[in-house]
């Protein structure tokens, strides 16, 4: 069966400093991955998605960077933080090509900058 | 622009009620629309719909698809505290393959 992992879960990061945060998933070969953003009280925003290794798609200009190192490792990063980068981030995967859509969610990162 | 737009935001209601959680849409090239529970971390699957007139069932939850009038309900009858959650409604376009998001439904059932 297939499972996600992204850790860590919760971080309290000051302004100015670096972020990784790290999301694999197993039992499943190629899959689409993707990193999400919820602000409180509000829906999921799309950050960056990949179909294969070395490939990222961006959706909204930002802070973040992703990689993709392998095939089932899925990476978030930030060299500087901002305020603005607080929220819960979320990992997921679908499986390759478009499929129904459905998604995978790991369990999220809750991220504060102070 | 791709939009889902879920609605009522948040609401409250006693147990035992029911209630009926909106989502409707304008997306290029529908392909499924899914409905998510997220009780505080990872959100999980409900349902996918992709046909018109067709209602998925699963217990005392149900949702149907008017793919005419771009929307779809989230149905939960005899609501039950266990039911507090916030509902996510999203939308894929096969046009850029990526699964669409609405802002959320927060649901608090009281005892």
């Amino acid at each position: 069966s297939q499972t996600i992992h992204q850790w860590p879960a919760t971080l309290v990061q000051p302004v100015g400093s670096p972020l990784s945060l790290e999301c694999t998933v197993e039992g499943t070969s190629n899959p689409n991955l993707y990193w999400y953003r919820q602000a409180a009280g509000r829906g999921l925003q799309l950050l960056f998605y990949s179909v294969g290794i070395g490939q990222i798609s961006s959706e909204v200009p930002q802070n973040l960077s992703a990689s993709r190192p392998q095939d089932r490792q899925f990476i978030l990063s930030s060299k500087k933080l901002l305020l603005s980068d607080s929220g819960f981030y979320l990992c997921a995967w679908s499986l390759p090509g478009w499929g129904t859509g459905e998604l995978f969610f790991g369990e999220g990162s809750r991220l504060t900058v102070l | 622009e791709d939009k889902v737009v879920q609605s009522p935001l948040s609401l409250v209601v006693h147990e035992g009620d029911t209630v009926t959680l909106n989502c409707s849409y304008e997306v290029t090239n529908f392909r499924s629309l899914l409905w998510y529970k997220q009780e505080k971390k990872a959100p999980t699957f409900l349902f996918m719909l992709t046909s018109s007139g067709i209602e998925k069932k699963s217990g005392r939850l149900s949702s149907i698809l008017d793919k005419k009038e771009l929307f779809s309900i989230l149905n939960i009858t005899a609501t039950q505290t266990g039911d507090s959650a916030v509902y996510l409604c999203a939308v894929l376009s096969s046009n850029t393959g990526k699964l669409i998001f609405g802002q959320g439904t927060t649901l608090q059932v009281k005892p």
